[in-house]
């Protein structure tokens, strides 16, 4: 079955500190993995794309790794800043389909 | 701006009313999605077009009918809401390209059924 499950659920930190969001997948055929920030009220907004051939993409203070072999993927924010609390969404796309399977997400909370 | 549009933003209604959800996209993209959040946050896609013909269709009640009118809409038509119906709906698209499906998502509709 293709799912995807993200790690932790939840997450507070403090303002200036980094952290790391883990994704593992189980869908096959893969064609590429990607992460999405959703704020609250709001659609996801993708931050970085990555096919099986890429092991690291950075988009600012953010970036994903990704480990085809394992089927791991991360996501690392560095020097977290208020705008950064959402939630933090990991999304595989099958091979040569749009259909794309989601993780239920990671909230990050960042306090000042 | 050029973006993907959804209205209404909040959709209040009871049970067993017929409402409608439209969804406009100005990117000149090829697809368009339908997916449904559920309470606990996870997004599931519910349907797809290409073109205005429909390519994915998840195993959704076959109340919910979308309408593609043209390539840059897509509208989502709900008979006999039932309360397991709310939810937020987001609309997205993306170009037809696979391989490089960036998708982009509108700002929902929330949809409550009393």
């Amino acid at each position: 079955k293709n799912q995807v499950e993200q790690s932790p659920q939840s997450l507070i930190i403090l303002e200036g500190k980094n952290c790391t969001l883990q994704c593992n997948y189980t869908v096959s055929p893969f064609s590429n993995l990607r992460w999405y920030k959703q704020d609250t009220g709001r659609g996801p907004v993708s931050l970085t794309i990555m096919t099986f051939s890429e092991n690291t993409k950075s988009n600012g203070r953010y970036t994903a790794t990704l480990d085809a072999d394992t089927k791991q993927s991360s996501l690392h924010i560095t020097a977290s800043q208020l705008s950064d609390s959402a939630s933090y969404i990991c999304v595989v796309s099958l091979y040569n389909t749009d259909k794309l399977i989601f993780g239920t997400g990671t909230r990050l909370q960042v306090f000042p | 701006d050029t973006a993907v549009s959804q209205t209404p933003k909040y959709l209040v209604t009871q049970m067993g009313n017929d409402k409608s959800i439209k969804c406009e996209q100005n990117l000149g993209h090829d697809t368009m999605y339908w997916y449904k959040q559920d309470s606990k946050k996870f997004l599931k896609i519910m349907f797809s077009y290409n073109n205005k013909e429909l390519i994915i269709n998840e195993t959704v009640p076959n109340r919910f009918s979308p309408k593609s009118p043209d390539k840059a809409h897509l509208n989502l038509h709900i008979n006999s809401l039932e309360l397991g119906d709310s939810a937020v709906y987001f609309c997205a698209s993306s170009q037809a390209a696979r391989m490089w499906n960036e998708q982009f998502f509108g700002p929902g509709t929330r949809l409550t059924v009393l």
